[in-house]
């Protein structure tokens, strides 16, 4: 597609549920992030994911947030057994990180609400 | 580790100058993003420094220096429409890390 795609817009789940929320970055983007931003606040980094490397998972705030991204495309973040304090939106982005102007494209991001 | 610093709110009048500086302590260093980001929208690009110096973007410009760990993002002419949030992010291998953003109002 012609950008990044993240769905869904919104999802709206009961406390103690899972969630997936995915993530199509835009073709040929060898790295992808996913971020988390709380209303009013800034970007918290979550995990990143370059190539065939192994992610970057530092930024997940517990064992019950997991990522994956199969084949080098498409990414799925996980929250197991969710929480209220999870509630904000989640934003992926994906680059082109092979030289050049690393510039990250983001996608209009899921809005979690955790009831 | 990663350590942004930039200022939480600024305030400015429609026409008027404001620049926002941004200081950064990385364990490494491959340049520096200057993202906006509408309340409610994804955050849009809006500059990239990787030497030192100024780029100069219409309306926008934004300036380095590696050695202080320092950068700034200067808006002139502003107009209503530059309300938004105004984020830091700089670059370590190709991995951008965020600032939580300098809000900017601009009034009439």
């Amino acid at each position: 597609g012609a950008g990044v795609s993240q769905s869904p817009s919104n999802k709206v789940t009961e406390k103690g549920k899972d969630v997936e929320l995915r993530c199509d970055p835009i073709s040929g983007h060898t790295a992808l992030y996913w971020y988390r931003q709380s209303l009013g606040q800034g970007l918290e980094f979550l995990i990143y994911f370059q190539g065939n490397s192994a992610p970057d998972k530092s930024g997940l705030p517990s064992d019950r947030f997991s990522a994956e991204r199969t084949g080098g495309s498409v990414s799925t973040l996980t929250i197991q057994r969710t929480q209220q304090e999870d509630s904000a939106v989640y934003l992926c982005a994906s680059s082109l990180a092979t030289g050049g102007v690393p510039e990250a494209f983001f996608g209009q991001g899921t809005r979690l609400t955790v009831v | 580790g990663q350590n942004i610093d930039q200022p939480t709110e600024m305030t400015a009048t429609e026409g008027a100058i404001v620049q926002i500086n941004c200081t950064y302590q990385t364990s490494g260093f491959n340049g520096l993003f200057w993202y906006q980001q509408h309340a409610g929208e994804a955050p849009t690009f809006l500059s990239y420094n990787v030497l030192d110096g100024l780029e100069e973007k219409g309306r926008f410009s934004s300036f380095l220096s590696r050695s202080k760990g320092y950068s700034y993002l200067l808006l002139k002419e502003l107009q209503m429409k530059d309300s938004a949030s105004y984020l830091c992010a700089p670059v370590n291998d190709y991995k951008l890390s965020f600032g939580a953003g300098t809000t900017v109002t601009v009034r009439a």
